[in-house]
């Protein structure tokens, strides 16, 4: 059984531009989370999506936005990239609707912005 | 606000001994539990979870104990070995999820030999 993928593993971006994070759950799982990963502020939740549909969302400026499609695939984006936005992305996946069961995690996605 | 936190940032413990990581947590409406290991460069891995209804589980070489008097979670880890070394962080989940996973800042692991 195919774990989470992210796409891409890398990307270095300029300030100012956009860009588009990719996250294929485990088959038949319909939850997908975000969480940034920074040294200073740990994992923080982004949003979480479930049937198409952004459930719960963290404490993160309008500029993090997200979707998820009909096969439960979600993107995430971030629009006017800032420096600070340097992190690792990653998406995990569950079960459950409730978000109460094993959420498991992709590789991340690595952005760099200078 | 209401956060996961670790006591220790580093743990060096003799290949073989028994490892203990604790967690503390301030959300009492906390009711699920889950450990995670990260290796350097690869996402979290769970290791193992737990339900406010429950004050222990145990997996393979792992157990979780949960206190909730004290708000208190901690991650054993039997023999341990040299591919146990990496960040081990507690994440909290309460209120249906609202807030998705509330995550400690890590333990790093170090694997005396």
């Amino acid at each position: 059984k195919a774990g989470v993928t992210q796409t891409p593993r890398y990307l270095i971006k300029t300030r100012g531009q956009q860009v588009t994070l990719s996250c294929s759950p485990i088959s038949g799982h319909r939850s997908v989370s975000w969480y940034q990963q920074t040294p200073g502020q740990g994992l923080q939740f982004l949003f979480e999506y479930f049937s198409e549909t952004q459930r719960n969302k963290g404490n993160f400026p309008g500029r993090f936005s997200g979707r998820q499609f009909s096969n439960s695939r979600s993107e995430m984006n971030v629009s006017t990239l800032e420096l600070g936005d340097s992190a690792l992305y990653l998406c995990a996946s569950s079960l459950s609707a409730t978000g109460h069961t094993e959420a498991f995690f992709g590789q991340g996605t690595r952005l760099t912005v200078v | 606000g209401e956060s996961v936190g670790l006591h220790l940032p580093t743990l060096s413990v003799q290949e073989g001994d028994n490892s203990i990581i604790n967690c503390a947590y301030s959300n009492s409406a906390s009711d699920y539990f889950i450990w995670y290991k990260q290796e350097s460069g690869k996402g979290p891995q769970f290791i193992i979870d737990i339900r406010s209804n429950m004050d222990k589980r145990q997996g393979q070489r792992v157990t979780v104990l949960l206190n909730k008097t004290v708000k208190h979670l901690s991650l054993q880890i039997a023999a341990t070995q040299p591919g146990d070394s990496a960040v081990y962080f507690c994440a909290e989940m309460g209120g249906g999820g609202a807030d998705g996973l509330t995550f400690g800042k890590g333990t790093h692991l170090i694997i005396q030999p």
